[in-house]
């Protein structure tokens, strides 16, 4: 089965420092790797994904996400926080191969609210 | 700008009511979804087509009832709701199933507010 975990509810840090927002999963096979932002009222928007290859991802908005295999993480960071960046985050996974047949949706973590303070 | 157009944006019924919520992509998309997420909660998977052809179903009750008419349009007709139903429903689309090929990243719709009485 797939799973994944974010500890935190919420991520507090000060505009222009560094944020990090923690992730990590649970699979049967290799992972493919998600970061989806919301803000209020609206859908999700895709951020960056993992595949395979390197385990620096780069994605929109200067975001950028580390693969760890050891630790089975898959961490948001960004260099340089801006009070724009304050909403809501979801870190997904979906297992390949698909553990169950037919089963090919994501699965999302419990998501963590980032709020930059100018 | 999102390329998965769902309608009407916000929609009030009550309990007795029959309606229906609609999503439309023209990403050539052959997988849709469509999840559940209530207040500061993460998106809940509801049903999946693929191919226009209902993959998964979880275990949603019969008051939701999906129809994908066709490839580009992705149809949830509601009806005798509880006011538990009340949330935020999502639609999405990805590329093709993994066997295509694809890493599956979702492209979500804006969503439909529903609110029942």
């Amino acid at each position: 089965a797939q799973s994944v975990a974010q500890p935190e509810d919420q991520v507090n840090v000060a505009e222009g420092n560094p944020l990090t927002v923690k992730c990590t999963y649970s699979v049967s096979g290799n992972p493919y790797l998600f970061w989806y932002v919301q803000y209020p009222n609206r859908g999700l928007q895709f951020l960056l994904k993992y595949i395979t290859g390197d385990n620096l991802v780069k994605g929109s908005y200067g975001f950028e996400a580390e693969f760890n295999k050891s630790q089975t993480s898959f961490h948001l960071k960004k260099p340089s926080a801006l009070v724009s960046d304050s909403a809501l985050y979801f870190c997904a996974v979906r297992e390949y191969p698909p553990e169950r047949k037919g089963r090919r949706a994501l699965t999302f973590g419990s998501g963590t609210r980032l709020q930059v303070q100018p | 700008d999102t390329e998965v157009t769902q309608t009407p944006k916000h929609l009030v019924m009550g309990m007795t009511n029959k309606k229906s919520l609609k999503c439309e992509q023209h990403m050539g998309h052959r997988a849709m979804y469509w999840y559940k997420q209530k207040a500061k909660k993460p998106p809940e998977l509801m049903f999946v087509y693929s191919y226009e052809k209902l993959s998964i179903n979880e275990s949603v009750p019969s008051r939701f009832s999906p129809e994908c008419p066709n490839s580009s349009l992705l149809n949830l007709h509601l009806h005798a709701l509880q006011p538990e139903d009340s949330a935020l429903y999502l639609c999405a689309s990805s590329q093709d199933t993994m066997a295509g090929g694809s890493t599956g990243e979702l492209f979500f719709g804006e969503g439909s507010r529903l609110t029942v009485l």
